[in-house]
């Protein structure tokens, strides 16, 4: 299996502008999660979708941040306008099951830096 | 929510040595995994194990969920052991992996 594929893996680009980033999760998984690494706050649950659809946002940090599932075979995480503060490593991790039941394949991650 | 303590959060090792990392959880978890980042960034799968003992080469980790809390056991150590090492879990019908704050391994060859 390919495991999980996100795009772009790096990403520079100025404040104000909209960022999207993609994951493509391992074929036959039904979990989706984005999750955001940064040095002050470690690893952070952003969104979680089951079957498609986002279950919980909560961890979202503001309206500037929306993600979408249009399929089971892609997501995308858009932050617009994005802001300096917004630059860490996101990552798309996949899991098979809904309730955490199964273990977490996660992307290589996009390192996004604002300036 | 649940707390997740890792210990040592830092270890310097000689190429050859041996360690024990420690993962204790504030409550119960039904949902355990153990992951390897290493130096360019990848979160690496080790083991999923909520409970009892797994082994894979010269890794193994164990977790007595009734007493909350799991160890990896790095046996002959080498400098691609280097990285930071995470323990993550979650609790009963929840999707929720709550992260560790991490070990960082630093192998020296």
């Amino acid at each position: 299996d390919a495991g999980v594929i996100q795009s772009p893996r790096h990403e520079v680009t100025e404040m104000g502008q909209e960022v999207t980033l993609r994951c493509k999760p391992i074929s036959g998984h039904n979990s989706l999660f984005w999750y955001r690494q940064t040095m002050m706050r470690g690893l952070e649950l952003l969104i979680y979708f089951n079957n498609n659809v986002p279950i919980d946002d909560s961890g979202m940090p503001e309206d500037r941040f929306s993600a979408k599932m249009p399929n089971a075979s892609f997501s995308t995480l858009k932050i617009q306008p994005s802001e300096p503060r917004d630059s860490a490593v996101y990552f798309c991790a996949s899991s098979l099951g809904g309730f955490g039941n199964s273990p977490l394949h996660f992307g290589n991650g996009t390192r996004l830096t604002v300036t | 929510g649940i707390q997740v303590e890792q210990s040592p959060p830092d270890l310097i090792l000689q190429e050859g040595a041996n360690s024990t990392l420690r993962c204790n959880f504030s409550d119960s978890v039904n949902n355990l995994q153990w992951f390897h980042q290493n130096p360019w960034g990848q979160l690496i799968n080790l083991f999923y194990i909520p409970s009892g003992t797994k082994q894979n080469g010269r890794l193994s980790a164990t977790t007595v969920a009734t007493e909350r809390y799991s160890l990896l056991y790095i046996s002959s150590s080498q400098t691609t052991d280097s990285g930071v090492y995470f323990c993550a879990g979650g609790g009963s019908g929840t999707y929720k992996y709550i992260f560790g704050t991490g070990t960082r391994l630093k192998v020296l060859a």
